[in-house]
């Protein structure tokens, strides 16, 4: 079963500006992970951010984590042509045998 | 370093017919594996998982099997395929629980 879901679905910016999706979940987790996939291809890891972490950074990648709210958020700063890609945030819990569930992800389309 | 192995990356198949998926990765030991299936424009769903040689815990019923031959290769099989068997598969390894989970490119299935 999915855990995480993401939001928006889709997103389509201009090239340069930011990009923020957001990823919500049900039950306490102990790690939370982005992950990026290109069309057609595996996916790869961007951040992982641990259950007693508020903020990490990654370049031009920012991921906070609220345990309170269950969400965390993934901010692309000065996006770029190649960060065109889908979004996946996936969650590990000590209650799921710390099997990773992913999200349906978000669509990040960026316009030249 | 670590590398994941996935073959074939496509397949067309008649429906009926047997299949074998395989995985195998490099510059570990005993990792955890896993089969993951993607819809096209969905999230993960997990398939399989193994902790070890011989060690496999299936997620959902369905018309695949895994094995486990060895300690780093993991293979999906199906005797007979269905037409819903069709999609995106990702083998995928984790060093252990709670850590960085690493896909490989991943295999395009057909079934006509």
């Amino acid at each position: 079963s999915q855990q995480g879901e993401e939001d928006p679905q889709a997103l389509s910016i201009q090239e340069g500006e930011n990009a923020t999706m957001n990823c919500s979940y049900k039950t306490s987790i102990n790690n939370l992970q982005w992950y990026r996939q290109n069309s057609g291809r595996g996916l790869v890891h961007l951040i992982l951010i641990r259950s007693n972490e508020r903020e990490k950074h990654s370049g031009r990648l920012r991921v906070t984590l609220d345990t309170s709210k269950k969400s965390s958020s993934l901010l692309i700063t000065a996006s770029r042509a190649a960060d065109t890609a889908s979004y996946f945030c996936a969650t590990d819990s000590k209650y799921n045998d710390y099997k990773l569930s992913f999200g349906a992800g978000t669509t990040v389309t960026v316009r030249a | 370093s670590q590398t994941i192995h996935q073959w074939p990356a496509t397949l067309v198949q008649p429906v009926g017919s047997p299949l074998s998926l395989e995985c195998t990765v490099e510059g570990t030991s005993n990792p955890n594996l896993y089969w993951y299936r993607q819809a096209a424009g969905r999230g993960l769903q997990l398939l399989f998982y193994s902790v070890g040689i011989g060690q496999i815990s299936s997620e959902v019923p369905q018309n695949l099997s895994a094995s486990r031959p060895q300690d780093r290769q993991f293979i999906l099989s199906s005797k007979k395929l269905l037409l819903s068997d069709s999609g995106f598969y990702l083998c995928a390894w984790m060093p252990g629980p709670g850590n960085t989970i690493y896909f490989g490119e991943g295999s395009w299935l057909t079934v006509v």
